[in-house]
């Protein structure tokens, strides 16, 4: 079977730093998705890890340990556009890409 | 600028209704994906297919639903009868398999009264 878990909800300070953990159980994992999704849009692309470690892109950073399970995505210099859900997703044999609920983060001045 | 294109963006229908949602996805795209997004479940897979064949609709139910790509550049869910615990956002999203990332379309926001 396929788990995916992450946080309903967090709230973080503008200028902050915020991590959002997700943990995941799949058979024949292949990588790791982040999208980010403001409310009423559809989701965008953040970033995809397929080996352990850190990518970082920016203000926003992916990563992910796959002995674990485990992928956090580290958002910088937090700004009031950054309020949003934000989607992990595993993608897994026979091309299968699954998300988890999404953690809506809000952003406080 | 390309793009996943999904019509109609809302729909408005009454209880066992067939309500058809299509999808053109981006050119020289081979995958698609059909998703249904609720509150209370976040972004369901219902189907996808790789070049026109469908690999997974697991999660369909499979006595009301069904999807289909007739050619390259339309991919179509339909739901016969509709239900009220339908309405949801359906999203379609493309890519070009393997590792590439998933670009999604509008959605239909479909509400089944």
């Amino acid at each position: 079977g396929q788990n995916i878990d992450q946080p309903t909800e967090m709230t973080a300070t503008e200028g902050a730093i915020v991590q959002i953990n997700c943990t995941y159980q799949t058979s024949g994992f292949n990588g790791l998705f982040w999208y980010q999704q403001h409310a009423g849009e559809a989701p965008t692309f953040l970033s995809y890890n397929v080996l352990d470690g850190l990518e970082e892109k920016g203000r926003f950073s992916s990563f992910l340990s796959r002995s674990k399970g485990y992928s956090y995505l580290l958002l910088k210099e937090l700004q009031m556009k950054d309020s949003a859900s934000y989607l992990c997703a595993a993608y897994s044999s026979a091309s299968k890409i699954i998300f988890g609920s999404g953690t809506r983060l809000s952003i406080r001045p | 600028d390309a793009r996943v294109t999904q019509t109609p963006r809302h729909k408005v229908t009454e209880m066992g209704q067939e309500v058809t949602m299509r999808c053109q996805p981006i050119l020289g795209h081979n995958t698609v994906f059909w998703y249904r997004q609720t509150m209370m479940q976040g972004l369901e897979l219902l189907a996808y297919f790789r070049n026109r064949a469908p690999l997974d609709d697991s999660g369909m139910p499979k006595d009301r639903f069904s999807a289909e790509m007739p050619d390259a550049t339309l991919a179509t869910l339909k739901i016969q009868p509709s239900e009220p615990r339908d309405s949801a956002v359906y999203f379609c999203a493309s890519g070009t398999g393997g590792n590439e990332k998933l670009f999604f379309g509008s959605g239909t926001q479909l509400s089944v009264l």
